[in-house]
């Protein structure tokens, strides 16, 4: 079935570097744009970033810009988040989500999120 | 920035209609989609295109839109619906991607 599994979640400290992963199935990984999606607790969501299906072109929310970096590797099926100068803000659920242009770029399949705590 | 505002929560009785409102400035000229989050669980599609509905989906979820505002209404509410229900829409270009605030919907 279609899948997305988040990894690489866990608990670092205030400026510290943390690489997460999204494993893919069950699909044409190289044909989809995929994204990271975030979620404090007791907080709502809040999109991080998104990269085209070919990695040409990426997308980054403000707040995430410099520190954050997506990346994919179309060959694994994975997609990646490399979160560097981590602040306890960051800490929060890190979702993958894909957008399928058959549903106008919704983010019709979600991965059950990886938890990243940053914390002395 | 993209900011779409949502009423932070919504009350209904089992089996009365509930409508959530998502509204944004730019909401005339972009897509809005609706996503349903159970306690402890990833989000789910359930709007997309504004009004469109993926399969799975019952058909007591609806959406539709006016203007600066969409709204996603159930029709028939159950105890099941108890979730929050973010809207989400983005640019033309899709190279960004806002999120309203999320409504708790509780069943009463």
């Amino acid at each position: 079935q279609v899948q997305l599994v988040e990894s690489g979640g866990g608990v670092v400290q205030p400026g510290r570097s943390l690489r997460l992963s999204c494993a893919a199935s069950g699909f044409t990984f190289s044909y989809y744009d995929i994204h990271w999606v975030r979620q404090a607790p007791g907080k709502g969501l809040e999109w991080v970033a998104g990269i085209s299906y070919e990695e040409h072109n990426k997308y980054y929310a403000d707040s995430m810009k410099g520190r954050f970096t997506i990346s994919r590797d179309n060959s694994k099926n994975t997609l990646y988040l490399q979160m560097n100068s981590l602040r306890a803000d960051d800490t929060a659920v890190y979702y993958c989500a894909k957008r399928d242009p058959a549903y106008i770029y919704a983010m019709d399949v979600w991965g059950q999120g990886t938890t990243v705590t940053v914390s002395s | 920035s993209y900011e779409l505002t949502q009423p932070p929560s919504v009350s209904v009785s089992p089996g009365q209609t509930a409508r959530i409102t998502c509204s944004a400035d730019a909401l005339p000229n972009q897509y809005a989609y609706w996503y349903q989050q159970k306690s402890g669980q990833a989000p789910v599609l359930v709007i997309y295109k504004d009004t469109e509905r993926p399969s799975g989906i019952p058909e007591r979820f609806s959406g539709s839109s006016s203007g600066t505002t969409v709204i996603l209404t159930i029709s028939g509410v159950q105890a099941e619906d108890e979730a929050d229900y973010y809207c989400q829409s983005g640019d033309s270009s899709r190279t960004y991607v806002g999120f309203g605030g999320g409504t708790k919907l509780t069943v009463l």
